[in-house]
């Protein structure tokens, strides 16, 4: 069957310190991958994108690697800051249209001062 | 700008009542997709609309409708709601995709509870 892991449903991590956040999933082959961010009580926002031929991309502190031999995404956010606690979602795009997205369950990320 | 918006914020109904949820879709943006999201968990898509026309539908089923109009604008129609109705619709919005993927602009949802 299809299915996305994220890595635990929960992470603490001390401020300042690098958050990596894993996404894994069977049986797709997406045309691309997404990373989203979401408040509790409020819709996703999107952070980055990444292609099926793409390694890595980069956004200020966040970085995004995908390995489409081992089916994982895994989302870095560098110099963390409580302000980025939140929920963060891997979302599969399994057509290059975007009309068919699967996310996964997310990873509630806790940076502690 | 505004970005994507929905209503209502909350919606309290009874079981088997019927409800319908709105959005507006983020200026310059044609395409329009809700998704379920239950507490603790990622959204699930129920459909997508496009030139008012259904596009793409995920598994749901037939009690979950909806329509786009001319403005983009969108609505979600739920029949003989369930108890496990209950969670958070958000609707998201995108300009036409063709070639090239793009990140989603979401609504901050409508929170249906069923009781």
């Amino acid at each position: 069957s299809q299915k996305i892991e994220q890595n635990s449903e929960a992470l603490n991590i001390q401020e300042g310190k690098t958050a990596t956040l894993t996404c894994n999933y069977t049986n797709y082959s997406p045309a691309y991958l997404q990373w989203y961010r979401q408040d509790p009580g409020r819709g996703p926002v999107f952070l980055l994108l990444i292609r099926e031929n793409e390694k890595e991309k980069r956004k200020e502190r966040l970085k995004v690697t995908f390995d489409t031999t081992l089916k994982q995404s895994l989302f870095h956010i560098t110099a963390s800051q409580p302000a980025d606690s939140a929920t963060y979602l891997c979302a599969l795009a399994l057509d290059n249209y975007g009309q068919n997205f699967v996310f996964g369950p997310g990873t509630r990320l806790s940076v502690l001062p | 700008d505004a970005g994507v918006t929905q209503s209502p914020t909350h919606l309290i109904k009874t079981r088997g009542q019927q409800v319908t949820l709105r959005c507006s879709p983020k200026s310059g943006h044609d395409t329009v997709s809700w998704y379920q999201q239950a507490l603790g968990q990622g959204p699930q898509f129920i459909f997508q609309y496009y030139e008012e026309e259904e596009r793409q539908r995920g598994n749901f089923p037939d009690r979950f409708s909806g329509h786009q109009f001319p403005n983009y604008s969108s609505e979600l129609n739920v029949n003989a709601l369930l108890l496990g109705d209950s969670a958070l619709y958000l609707c998201a919005s995108s300009p036409e995709v063709r070639a090239e993927g793009y990140g989603y602009t979401f609504g901050s949802g409508t929170r249906l509870t069923v009781v």
